[in-house]
């Protein structure tokens, strides 16, 4: 079973516009939670993280939320802009999780489309 | 460009045969970790060392999967008599102990004919 989802096999904003990529997870044992993006023929890079012990991170245009008591979290991108077009992914990650010391577990992702 | 590293980009090869891939993580790096990626899927993970010690392995990692870390540098992952469905994206993510950023490579796409 997948214990971190990903819905949205994609998503089309216009350039300019707020971007939301969302996330649920399972596993109440994930402490950390990751978003990275990937460009064709490039392995993913990493964008920007939360812990669970906070409901918010923000990194210039890139703000993460965290709803714990949901388990959801999303990825705003505002503005979005033409070169933000790529696939994100969602991941997690547990201090304890079967003898686990920090192994990532992803989403199937979202393709992100922005337009001019 | 001292990011992490992995060699071949690409590799093509017969049902059957046998492949190893490489991984140079950022140097100061001591974690490495292996993931596979199919077609539509996010990153699976493989196995990981902490420095030259493998300390787990996904149950994905069968009995003709071997990975290496012999000097707590690179890495080499071995297929042995590789299957169609081996055909994928195997990559290679490095980081710090204590941190849970992992830093990826580009990977090596395998297809298996």
């Amino acid at each position: 079973d997948q214990q971190v989802k990903q819905n949205s096999p994609s998503l089309s904003v216009q350039e300019g516009r707020i971007s939301i990529l969302n996330c649920d997870y399972t596993n109440s044992m994930f402490d950390y939670f990751l978003w990275y993006k990937k460009y064709p023929a490039e392995g993913p890079t990493f964008l920007i993280s939360i812990s669970s012990i906070k409901d918010k991170n923000e990194d210039g245009r890139f703000t993460v939320f965290l709803n714990k008591s949901a388990k959801h979290l999303s990825l705003h991108i505002v503005p979005s802009q033409p070169g933000d077009s790529a696939v994100y992914f969602c991941a997690a990650s547990a201090s304890q999780y079967g003898g686990s010391q920090g192994n990532l577990i992803f989403g199937k992702g979202t393709k992100l489309s922005v337009k001019p | 460009d001292t990011g992490v590293s992995q060699d071949p980009r690409h590799k093509i090869t017969k049902r059957g045969q046998n492949v190893t891939f490489r991984c140079d993580p950022i140097s100061e790096h001591n974690r490495l970790y292996w993931y596979r990626q199919t077609l539509g899927q996010g990153p699976e993970f493989l196995t990981y060392f902490q420095n030259e010690a493998q300390l787990e392995k996904s149950r994905l990692l069968s009995d003709r999967f071997s990975a290496e870390r012999p000097k707590g540098s690179f890495s080499t992952l071995e297929i042995q008599r590789t299957e169609q469905g081996d055909s994928a994206m195997y990559l290679c993510a490095s980081s710090l102990t204590g941190s849970k950023i992992q830093y990826f490579g580009a990977g090596t796409r395998l297809s298996v004919l």
